[in-house]
């Protein structure tokens, strides 16, 4: 059974489309989280929700926007996609918001073209 | 700002060597702390978890220091494998938020 899910794993597009990554955990966390890996393999927080509440809202361009329709699941839909949004986006869970161990999906890499 | 630094940026040993990964952070406000190992066109894999109040942690070959006092943590790996082969990452948390912070990783080759 896998953990922390997410679809697609992969998604090619064209710049300036819309797309959506979905999210899903069965372990019964409460938090999940979005996070970005560059090129360069730097991952940087982006979303947290607690209890399907914005917890961390990282300094991150509008045309992101998360949603959390249960504690089990947290998507994320992108607007006007950019070369800039090429990267590898992972979805994690953890159970305590800020304390408890991180597991993550298998990522869903984008490339805007 | 809270940094995280890992050293060796990539490392390559050959099978069956122990060997060493470095973490270092500039914040010792930490509320625990985070080893990760990245396999190429995977996602991350938790590997142990140090709480601040732990000096270590163990799971299997893996042994994990902390010492927050200098801001360092060790990851060391006995009798490496080629299987070991992957990106290790360490991340911290921080003592109030929850923003985790990670290193940019050690990419470790271990030839048969």
């Amino acid at each position: 059974d896998t953990a922390v899910s997410q679809t697609p794993k992969y998604l090619v597009t064209q710049m300036g489309n819309d797309k959506s990554i979905k999210c899903e955990q069965n372990l019964g966390h409460d938090t999940m989280y979005w996070y970005k890996q560059d090129s360069k393999k730097f991952l940087k927080i982006m979303f947290s929700y607690n209890n399907k509440e914005l917890i961390i809202n990282e300094t991150v361009p509008n045309r992101f926007s998360p949603k959390s329709p249960d504690k089990a699941h947290l998507n994320l839909h992108i607007n006007s996609l950019e070369l800039g949004d090429s990267a590898v986006y992972f979805c994690a869970s953890s159970q305590g918001f800020g304390t408890g161990e991180l597991f993550f999906g298998e990522g869903s890499r984008l490339t805007v073209l | 700002k809270q940094e995280v630094t890992q050293i060796p940026a990539a490392l390559s040993v050959p099978e069956g060597e122990n060997l060493v990964l470095n973490c270092s952070f500039t914040d010792s406000a930490i509320y625990n702390l985070q080893w990760f190992r990245q396999d190429p066109g995977k996602g991350l894999t938790s590997l142990l978890l140090i709480q601040s109040s732990q000096r270590e942690q163990t799971s299997g070959r893996l042994n994990a220091s902390l010492d927050k006092s200098s801001g360092r943590s060790t990851l060391y790996i006995a009798a490496s494998q080629p299987g070991d082969s992957a990106t290790y990452l360490c991340a911290v948390r921080p003592s109030s938020g929850s923003r985790l912070t990670f290193g940019e990783g050690t990419q470790l080759t271990v030839n048969p």
